[in-house]
């Protein structure tokens, strides 16, 4: 069954922290990745996708991402987060570079000064 | 950036009643929109693929008589939800596919319904 799993919840850190968000997935073909910030009662908005090439992803924000086929993974990582990334972070996987996206449970980051 | 509007953006309305939820691609053409559905706390779940001038692909589990779907033109679709009850409380999310070559989506801001 195709799926995306994101094990963290809730997250806290500190401002000036590094970030890493972990995502796995499970897909029959060649997945599509992608990260996705949503603020509260808002939309979504695509920090960075994979398709295919340099496994090492980088996004808006400060914001990368790296696939590692092995692990079925692709988590997202920030060196230094601001109070501003304070927000729910979804995880996807597609088909292709749009369509139809599984999306993750999301994580929701939390920053403290 | 590609612009993807929703409206209205919050609606409340009594059980029984229909809401008419409106996605609109404002500066490009969409000929596929897609539906999400999202609980609080919770992921979202595609609803239904909505194509330009053809019935809309419901994911199963979707009741289609109860959630609407038209997509008349390369710039619009709208879900519909038929006699709405309280269970159908939640924020809906629209996306829109610029470029069928490229698929890069756009999402909308997000329409949050509340049936009392």
């Amino acid at each position: 069954a195709q799926s995306v799993t994101q094990p963290d919840i809730h997250i806290t850190v500190s401002e000036g922290a590094s970030l890493e968000l972990r995502c796995n997935y499970s897909y029959g073909a060649t997945p599509y990745l992608f990260w996705y910030v949503q603020s509260p009662g808002q939309g979504l908005q695509l920090l960075l996708k994979y398709f295919s090439g340099d496994t090492l992803v980088q996004g808006i924000k400060g914001f990368e991402a790296e696939f590692k086929r092995s692990q079925s993974s692709f988590n997202l990582r920030k060196p230094s987060v601001h109070w501003s990334d304070a927000a729910e972070y979804f995880c996807a996987v597609g088909a292709n570079q749009g369509g139809k996206l599984i999306f993750g449970q999301g994580t929701e980051l939390s920053v403290k000064p | 950036g590609a612009v993807v509007s929703q409206h209205p953006s919050r609606v409340i309305c009594k059980s029984g009643t229909s809401v008419k939820i409106e996605c609109r691609s404002l500066d490009f053409q969409a000929t596929t929109m897609f539906w999400y559905r999202q609980f609080p706390k919770k992921s979202l779940m595609l609803m239904a693929t909505s194509n330009e001038g053809s019935k809309a692909t419901y994911e199963q589990g979707v009741e289609k008589d109860k959630f609407l779907i038209n997509h008349a033109s390369l710039t619009l679709s709208t879900l519909t939800v038929t006699s709405a009850h309280p269970e159908d409380s939640s924020f809906y999310i629209c996306s829109a596919e610029r470029d069928r070559d490229t698929g890069e989506l756009f999402f909308g801001e997000g329409s949050r319904l509340t049936v009392l």
